[in-house]
């Protein structure tokens, strides 16, 4: 069964800083990894979507990586910023019961102090 | 803006009565999703349906009832709840049900059972 964890739970940082945000999850069945942003008092936005035939994906200052042998996925954030400020959630496919659905974990939240 | 609307954003209701959740959206997506988000817990997926047919009800209790009129369109109908379904529910969509698509979230019904 797929679990996915985010540890810590929450982070709070300068302004500026380049950060690690870790995922892991115990299915190296694994065959792709999302990454959402959720602001509060609202729904989830998709990030990145990285593929098991990817090391890396990249969108503007952010930056994912995933390594199935080691069960893990990291999120880099470059000169983070106060906007940076939300709960980030990793997500990753389970197959259970012959259908397909995403394994979320507990979203790790996140605060970029200026 | 992600193409997926909710209604109402905010719910107060008592153990006895009756109400809908409304799930919009505007992408041309076959495959819809109701989540719960509870403090402090994963992201729990509900239900899924995938052109209108219902392909997932993950043990969730009988007092939620799903429909699916048509792939835009999703509702959940609450009746008799309990103090412990207070939650955020989000509503969200794909292209189809496969766990590689990327889905988009609605802002979500902030529920409180009284």
């Amino acid at each position: 069964k797929q679990e996915v964890t985010q540890i810590p739970a929450a982070l709070s940082v300068p302004e500026g800083e380049n950060l690690v945000l870790n995922c892991s999850f115990t299915d190296s069945a694994i065959y792709n990894l999302q990454w959402f942003r959720q602001d509060p008092g609202k729904g989830l936005t998709s990030l990145l979507l990285i593929q098991s035939s990817q090391r890396e994906q990249t969108s503007g200052r952010l930056n994912a990586s995933l390594d199935k042998s080691s069960g893990r996925s990291t999120l880099y954030i470059a000169a983070s910023q106060p906007g940076d400020s939300a709960t980030y959630l990793c997500a990753g496919p389970a197959r259970e019961g012959g259908s397909e659905k995403l394994v979320f974990g507990k979203g790790m939240k996140l605060t970029v102090n200026p | 803006e992600t193409g997926v609307t909710q209604t109402p954003r905010h719910l107060v209701m008592g153990m006895t009565n009756k109400k809908s959740l409304k799930c919009e959206q505007h992408l041309g997506h076959n495959a819809m999703y109701w989540y719960k988000q509870s403090a402090k817990k994963p992201l729990e997926l509900m239900f899924v349906y995938n052109f209108k047919e219902q392909t997932e009800n993950n043990s969730v209790p009988s007092r939620f009832s799903p429909e699916c009129p048509n792939s835009s369109h999703l509702f959940l109908h609450l009746h008799t709840l309990q103090p412990e379904d207070s939650a955020l529910y989000l509503c969200a969509s794909s292209q189809d049900q496969q766990a590689q698509e990327t889905q988009y979230f609605g802002p979500g019904t902030r529920l409180l059972v009284l």
